[in-house]
């Protein structure tokens, strides 16, 4: 079984321009969450879905936001990108919100 | 203020040592946590979870301890080998939380030969 994908691996991106990173959660879990990894330090939390809807959201400002598809999937959106943007951001995934949970092998964004 | 700390940032071991790193938080109420290990530029990769009722969980080579009253938990690697070589997060989920996760900053563990 496929384990979280996330997409794309890599980017680049400009201070002020916006992005948007996906997830596809294991087969089956219904619940999806983001994290933002910076260097040295454990992963932040930001959101969590659980079927479609938002369960959770972290200390985070109102320039991130994700959203669930019905399919599960989740896309997270970040507008107005600045230099202290750039981290690793993790998707995970969980049969539910209070069950193990799982992560992809991030997307790394590169703010310039 | 509510921490979570990992007392180490590196532990430098000799192969077939026992690892023991150690998680630490204050002001929290942990319904349960989890240890994952973490590779450079990879994602995290679950290795145990223990729930607040119980004081010990054993996989293989790791085992992990859940004090509650001294607000700690340990992780230990026996028979330690170089491929252990990464940084394990520990991660609290809170009581009457979402089920999210929160992170201490990890201990980088390096096995020699």
């Amino acid at each position: 079984d496929a384990g979280v994908t996330q997409s794309p691996t890599h980017l680049i991106k400009t201070r002020g321009q916006q992005v948007t990173l996906r997830c596809s959660p294991i087969s089956g879990h219904k619940s999806v969450s983001w994290y933002q990894q910076v260097l040295g330090q454990g992963p932040q939390f930001i959101f969590q879905y659980y079927e479609k809807e938002e369960r959770g959201r972290g200390n985070f400002p109102d320039r991130f936001s994700a959203r669930q598809f019905p399919n599960y999937s989740s896309e997270l959106n970040v507008n107005a990108l600045l230099l202290g943007d750039s981290a690793l951001y993790l998707c995970a995934s969980s049969l539910d919100p209070w069950n193990t949970i799982y992560f992809g092998e991030g997307s790394w964004l590169t703010v310039v | 203020s509510q921490k979570i700390e990992q007392n180490s940032e590196a532990l430098n071991i000799q192969e077939g040592k026992t690892a023991t790193l150690t998680c630490n938080y204050t002001n929290y109420s942990p319904a349960y946590l989890q240890w994952y290990r973490q590779d450079p530029g990879r994602g995290p990769v679950f290795l145990l979870l223990i729930r607040e009722n119980e004081k010990e969980k054993r996989k293989e080579r790791l085992k992990v301890t859940f004090d509650t009253t001294l607000k700690q938990s340990l992780f230990h690697i026996t028979a330690s080998q170089p491929a252990d070589s990464a940084t394990y997060l520990c991660a609290l989920v809170l009581k009457g939380s979402q089920g999210n996760l929160i992170f201490g900053k990890g201990t980088k563990l390096s096995v020699k030969p």
